[in-house]
């Protein structure tokens, strides 16, 4: 799997937007480019994934940049509940392949 | 419709023991992944099983192995216990139709 690149740690403000970037410049035409969080004391949980265009879901939202060597996780309002690790992964279309994880974007949420 | 259980949720075991831990899927899930997560690390593959057969490794010894039961139920078991085999043991299931796994709250085992 491609590797991605990510910030080690940002900061939020409750009911702030935030947006978390993700580098995955050598990415492949068949790979989906996925994102899984996981909070204090807990397993990773999907939050979302797309292809080429842009993704919402009731969790988030996922920016993909044009020439996909970038993207964007979006959380419109942060809460103190999305204080946790983010993980940005790159899968190929085939379904069943390993999630190999980075060292992922560690999200503080301040009130 | 139930997520993925594991047990146990602790344990501690010394160098050179066996353990064993257990994951029960998701209903409808006939794929399971096995991880292995080091404190401020993000987790390791270790293996994958679908349909009872290991379908996939990643770099960890021959002592890691695994099982998978007819109702798609899982066994993890590690012999000769390293005080570097202290982690977090996730598992996780999925169905080949989607292409999402579903983590449950781990094991966490200490060597000592």
């Amino acid at each position: 799997d491609a590797k991605t690149t990510q910030p080690n740690s940002m900061e939020s403000n409750e009911e702030e937007p935030v947006h978390l970037p993700c580098n995955h410049s050598t990415i492949s035409g068949t790979d989906y480019i996925h994102w899984y969080r996981q909070l204090p004391s807990q397993g990773p949980e999907y939050v979302i994934h797309g292809l080429t265009s842009n993704v919402n879901n009731r969790m988030a939202s996922l920016a993909i940049a044009e020439d996909r060597k970038s993207s964007t996780l979006i959380l419109h309002r942060a809460t103190l509940r999305d204080a946790a690790v983010y993980y940005c992964i790159l899968r190929d279309k085939q379904a069943g392949t390993a999630l190999i994880f980075g060292k992922g974007t560690t999200l503080s949420v301040s009130s | 419709e139930t997520g993925v259980t594991q047990s146990p949720t602790h344990l501690i075991k010394t160098r050179g023991q066996q353990v064993t831990l257990r994951c029960s899927s998701q209903s409808g899930h006939n794929t399971v992944s096995w991880y292995q997560q080091a404190l401020g690390q993000g987790p390791q593959f270790i293996f994958q099983y679908y349909r009872e057969e290991e379908n996939g490794r990643g770099n960890f010894p021959p002592r890691f192995s695994g099982l998978q039961f007819p109702n798609y139920s899982s066994e993890l078991n590690v012999n000769a216990l390293e005080l570097d085999d202290s982690a977090l043991y996730l598992c996780a299931s999925s169905s080949l139709a989607k292409n999402i796994q579903y983590f449950g709250a781990g094991t966490r085992l200490s060597v000592l």
